[in-house]
């Protein structure tokens, strides 16, 4: 079983609409969570980060943490055609502080 | 404020050619330093972290090896490379609960 799994998508949204993209992780006592953005041909930028149950807002980004279904998604709020990007969910593991796991990421098209 | 650099940014190598990635990270002292490698289409593969100088853990046995000559210095070599090594290549670095990549190295294997 994969540590922490997205679907892959593609997604495609208009412009002005809501994206939601979600993960999921396997390891129960992992404590920190995030969402990087990657554009093609870059690397991966953090965008969010939560730790508690609930919600997170930051400008149009919203995260969402529910532990006890082991789930987290993102929204993005208005999306812009400069949000089509490839989005990674990431987990600090539980055991040892120094490991982050990577989903696959969802490719996200915001269409003008 | 924090900084990670990693060259060189692209390069193309022969099969069998040695290989030397480097990155540096400015601005914190002690951070725990990552290897990644993205294949085309596909998620973040660990390939070796290090919690301080001469510490390296692998997660990938492959004929990849990294050394952590320095505190902030992380180096990714190969004695002889393979088609399939061809990738992505991210250096990151961790100074708690949070990982932040450098720019990225593109290899070819040709």
């Amino acid at each position: 079983q994969k540590e922490v799994e997205q679907n892959s998508g593609p997604l495609s949204v208009p412009e002005g609409a809501i994206a939601s993209l979600n993960c999921t992780y396997s390891d129960r006592g992992s404590q920190s969570f995030f969402w990087y953005r990657q554009y093609s041909g870059k690397s991966p930028e953090l965008i969010m980060s939560i730790y508690s149950n609930g919600d997170k807002e930051d400008g149009r980004f919203t995260a969402q943490l529910n532990k006890a279904s082991q789930y987290v998604s993102l929204l993005i709020r208005d999306s812009q055609p400069s949000d089509s990007a490839t989005y990674l969910c990431a987990v600090n593991g539980a055991n040892t502080g120094n490991q982050f796991y990577f989903g696959t990421g969802t490719s996200l098209t915001v269409i003008p | 404020s924090q900084t990670i650099h990693q060259w060189p940014a692209t390069l193309v190598q022969p099969v069998g050619s040695p290989l030397s990635l480097e990155c540096t990270v400015e601005g914190t002292s002690n951070p725990n330093l990552y290897w990644y490698r993205q294949a085309a289409g596909r998620g973040l593969q660990l390939l070796f972290y290090s919690v301080g100088i001469g510490q390296i853990s692998s997660e990938v046995p492959q004929n990849l090896s990294a050394s952590r000559p320095q505190d902030r210095q992380f180096i990714l070599s190969s004695k002889k490379l393979l088609l399939s090594d061809s990738g992505f290549y991210l250096c990151a670095w961790s100074s708690g609960n949070t990982i932040y990549f450098g720019e990225g190295s593109w290899l070819t294997v040709v």
